[in-house]
């Protein structure tokens, strides 16, 4: 069956740049809304945005735009968040997660990545 | 956007015993889009619940949601070792949507 598939750990310092990927394995989910969630360490789950790779048009929450940049291939199922000055507040498990189908509408999330933690330390 | 209040912050169980968790949200949830979630440490979190009552595939039995408008409820009957985690409601009949800040469920 379908499985979201991460990029690994990433340890990095303030200022430089990451993109983390997340790729569908097993299946297509070109069609689907592949979201990104922030988990702060000790935290709760935050929607930071999401895209259809089809129509590769991100939608992003508020607090999150401008700061982060969403992206996908949808040759490859695969979306990507990108971060161009990471700051240490940065760091997160990040997750993405299976949201609704052809919409980018709000929606539940029913198939998850395993997460990318990154780390943002000087 | 719509905020959801979880309680109890933390609830301690004993395997065997029945847990009730509470997600309040500021407003009325469109056409009861409330979803729940578990995660156990270092997991992704798994969908429990979705339209407020409707069980995620290979869900137990023993989880079953309820709720209406701003009030919903997560059940877990007979709670198991393996259902000591984090639980998360999350609404999804608004944009953005949203998640709670969790209720962890311990053992007493």
């Amino acid at each position: 069956q379908v499985q979201l598939v991460q990029s690994g750990a990433a340890v990095k310092q303030p200022g430089s740049s990451l993109r983390v990927s997340c790729k569908a394995s097993g299946g297509s989910l070109a069609h689907h809304t592949i979201a990104w969630v922030r988990q702060a360490p000790g935290q709760g789950l935050e929607w930071m945005g999401g895209v259809i790779p089809i129509f590769n048009s991100p939608k992003y929450a508020q607090k999150f735009q401008g700061k982060v940049t969403i992206t996908a291939d949808k040759s490859s199922s695969t979306a990507y968040l990108e971060f161009n000055s990471l700051r240490s507040d940065d760091t997160a498990v990040y997750y993405c997660a299976r949201g609704s189908q052809f919409t980018s509408r709000p929606w539940f999330f029913d198939l998850w990545g395993r997460g990318t933690l990154v780390s943002v330390s000087s | 956007e719509i905020v959801l209040t979880q309680s109890p912050g933390t609830l301690s169980l004993s395997p065997g015993e029945r847990g009730t968790l509470s997600c309040r949200a500021s407003q009325h949830i469109n056409n009861d889009y409330l979803a729940w979630y578990q995660q156990t440490p270092g997991q992704a979190p798994r969908l429990l619940i979705s339209g407020a009552s409707s069980r995620a595939s290979g869900i137990p039995d023993r989880f079953s949601g309820s709720g209406s408008g701003t009030d919903f409820t997560l059940t877990i009957n007979r709670v198991e070792p393996e259902d000591f985690a984090v639980y998360y409601c999350q609404q999804y009949g608004s944009s953005p949507q949203t998640f709670g800040p969790g209720t962890k469920v311990d053992m007493k």
